[in-house]
């Protein structure tokens, strides 16, 4: 079946170490998005990408960094140098022809011990 | 620029009775707007969208939306609640680009 996924569901990160979560798409899809959601606030924009090769910077990407090699990864790195990345993250990706319509994983859960 | 408000952060009803759930929108241009559910520790599913066609949008599992212009609002109602439909509701804003703007998100609770 063709979908996203993601890895891990749940992470559990030291404070001080990079972290990097998966997402895989297998849709064909162009654009690829990373989403950070917190209680109350909705989904905010990390990064997102149109096409292999070329990213740019959402909302807020300060302290995340990504890579768009093939087209169907967009792994999304978690640095030491954000501040409070304990969070729920989505990955999510778009068909150029669809109006925006996204196609969402499962999620990951990453908790800052 | 582009902002999507839902008025209500959380709404509670009884298994069976309606379900309204606001959503207001600011726009320049003529906007694609979307309704999406997220169920607990799950991705967000795609439950209808307005592109320009008919103001009324039906969606799936019984829901549906009415975009009025005027009011710049897209409100998504459902009939007869299902304890199923509990869960978190976003309304999406998207002007042209790829970047969507969502709202804070709505939490609805059924009632048995």
């Amino acid at each position: 079946d063709g979908g996203i996924t993601q890895s891990p569901k749940y992470l559990f990160r030291k404070e001080g170490q990079n972290v990097t979560l998966s997402c895989e798409q297998n849709l064909n899809h162009d654009a690829m998005y990373w989403y950070r959601q917190d209680p109350g606030q909705g989904l905010r924009l990390i990064y997102y990408s149109q096409i292999v090769n070329d990213f740019q910077k959402g909302d807020i990407a300060e302290g995340y960094s990504v890579s768009r090699e093939k087209k169907e990864s967009f792994p999304l790195t978690v640095t030491s140098a954000q501040k409070n990345p304990t969070a729920f993250y989505l990955c999510a990706s778009s068909d150029r022809g669809t109006t925006g319509e996204l196609f969402f994983g499962e999620g990951s859960r990453l908790t800052v011990l | 620029a582009q902002s999507v408000t839902q008025l209500d952060s959380h709404v509670s009803v009884s298994e069976g009775t309606p379900v309204l759930l606001r959503c207001n929108y600011s726009s320049s241009y003529s906007p694609s707007l979307f309704w999406y559910v997220q169920h607990p520790n799950k991705g967000l599913q795609l439950l209808l969208k307005y592109t320009s066609a008919a103001t009324l949008v039906k969606g799936i599992n019984g829901f549906e939306a009415e975009f009025k212009k005027s009011e710049t609002s897209f409100h998504l109602t459902k009939p007869s609640a299902h304890m199923s439909d509990a869960a978190e509701y976003f309304c999406v804003v998207i002007e042209g680009d790829y970047k969507l703007s969502f709202g804070a998100g709505t939490t609805v609770t059924v009632r048995a």
